[in-house]
């Protein structure tokens, strides 16, 4: 198994708090990705990594911002939590964007805003 | 607007039936790749399909792309309850070199 760690695994918070999700990969892989999965909707990504401090915003990135300030670790920051953020969140890594390459995921972070 | 949809979104079958799940999209893709995904875990690899035609075969599930890279579909022959999960297309539109776009999916229930 690909050596991805999400953190936490579970959370449940308030409207209008902060939260901040970790990810950490132990595969040197370049690329990390933030998706959250939602029922009716599928994965959807939020924003990627293709180096350190080096970030793109994906398709549904309003109220979230990221940080990756070591190759291993992948922050995804809610500045202030609204229920519609309500869902699971999965991160993502690849060796490279490049057709073939394949997306290793971890077990998913179930984030409830109430 | 999704780029891949799947078919049928739900899916319960007896053990021993075959199936057969759909991806198609209005855009080409360079690939396509199949996931499966079990309750509280992430998606995992099962193939990815490369050229337009191909088929591809992992034990009982046969992968096939579509000869103008628009739609690809997984059969599974005599069903398993261990086959049952969330089944997701993903592909990389465009030139390729962009981060996957996943269907939303199709969830199968294999009963015994």
């Amino acid at each position: 198994d690909a050596g991805i760690t999400q953190s936490p695994r579970h959370k449940v918070t308030e409207t209008g708090t902060p939260v901040t999700l970790r990810c950490h990969q132990t595969e040197n892989h370049r690329y990390m990705y933030w998706y959250r999965q939602d029922p009716g909707h599928g994965l959807r990504l939020i924003h990627y990594s293709y180096g350190v401090k080096d970030t793109d915003k994906g398709e549904v990135s309003d109220g979230y911002s990221v940080s990756r300030s070591k190759t291993e670790d992948f922050l995804l920051t809610l500045e202030s939590a609204t229920s519609s953020q309500t869902s699971v969140y999965f991160c993502a890594i690849s060796e490279s964007l490049y057709r073939y390459t394949e997306a290793f995921f971890g077990q998913g972070t179930r984030l409830t805003v109430v | 607007t999704q780029l891949l949809e799947q078919s049928p979104q739900f899916l319960s079958i007896q053990e021993g039936e075959n199936l057969t799940v759909y991806c198609n999209s209005s855009s080409v893709f360079s690939s396509l790749q199949w996931y499966r995904q079990e309750p509280g875990e992430g998606p995992v690899l099962l193939v990815t399909v490369v050229t337009g035609g191909e088929v591809k075969k992992l034990k009982r599930l046969t992968f096939q792309f579509g000869d103008a890279r628009k739609d690809s579909s997984l059969h599974i022959t005599a069903a398993q309850p261990g086959d049952t999960g969330l089944y997701l297309c993903a592909g990389s539109p465009n030139s390729g070199n962009t981060p996957l776009v996943f269907g939303k999916g199709t969830r199968l229930s294999v009963i015994a």
